[in-house]
């Protein structure tokens, strides 16, 4: 099915640095979502964006719908060991069609 | 709020034999549920959509005769994998929605392992 292009696939960073990923597309979607997912886990949400050119903060995350429509990123300011995990972007054209997954950023925080 | 649980979290079962999954909307009434499928590394995969009371809506390539989804009741929605073979080894999410698509939570996932 089709997926979303979600890039870096996976970074190691030092604590207290910030991080930034990002999804693009194809084709325009209506509303992107972050979700966070721990290992065993399933997907949490972290934000969503409704709006074009949306930028929403969710405490030292912050992320964008572009203004094309075809993007998203998520930026995490001051990195802690608890933001280790899996991040999936994700779209939808409308509600009800299904949700499109991103392949995941892996990150890795070193104290 | 919205709460979504599965069981079991995990199972071993043997080739050939049917394992059944639940998903549970704990404080909301779910009107669709989803079934996803994750390898190791790899992005969630949408197996069908389900909405309560009627037949559930499988994706392109997967065989709705092994995997029987029912949807009796607006907090329950079951999974079950037929005649189960190693290749059905995999991590099985499900999430709910009261409404919109985009507003999905999403269970714990079942780690299903089939010897």
């Amino acid at each position: 099915g089709q997926q979303l292009n979600q890039s870096p696939q996976s970074m190691f960073i030092q604590e207290g640095e910030d991080v930034s990923m990002n999804c693009t597309s194809s084709s325009i979607f209506n509303t992107w979502l972050w979700y966070k997912q721990d290992p065993g886990e399933g997907p949490v949400l972290l934000i969503a964006l409704y709006k074009a050119g949306e930028l929403t903060s969710n405490g030292r995350l912050t992320a964008q719908f572009g203004i094309t429509r075809k993007d998203s990123f998520l930026n995490i300011s001051a990195s802690i060991p608890s933001d280790v995990g899996i991040y999936f972007c994700a779209g939808n054209y409308s509600g009800n069609t299904p949700l499109v997954f991103g392949k995941g950023t892996r990150l890795s925080v070193i104290a | 709020g919205a709460v979504v649980s599965q069981h079991p979290s995990w199972v071993i079962c043997k080739s050939g034999t049917s394992v059944k999954i639940e998903c549970r909307s704990l404080d909301f009434q779910a009107t669709t549920m989803f079934w996803y499928r994750q390898f190791p590394k790899q992005s969630l995969m949408l197996m069908a959509t389900s909405n309560e009371g009627s037949k559930a809506t499988y994706e392109q390539g997967v065989e709705k005769d092994k995997f029987l989804i029912n949807h009796a009741s607006l907090t329950l929605s079951t999974l079950t994998v037929t005649s189960a073979h190693p290749e059905d080894s995999s991590f099985y999410i499900c999430s709910a929605s009261a409404g919109r698509v985009y507003e999905q939570y999403f269970g714990p996932g079942t780690r299903l392992t089939v010897t």
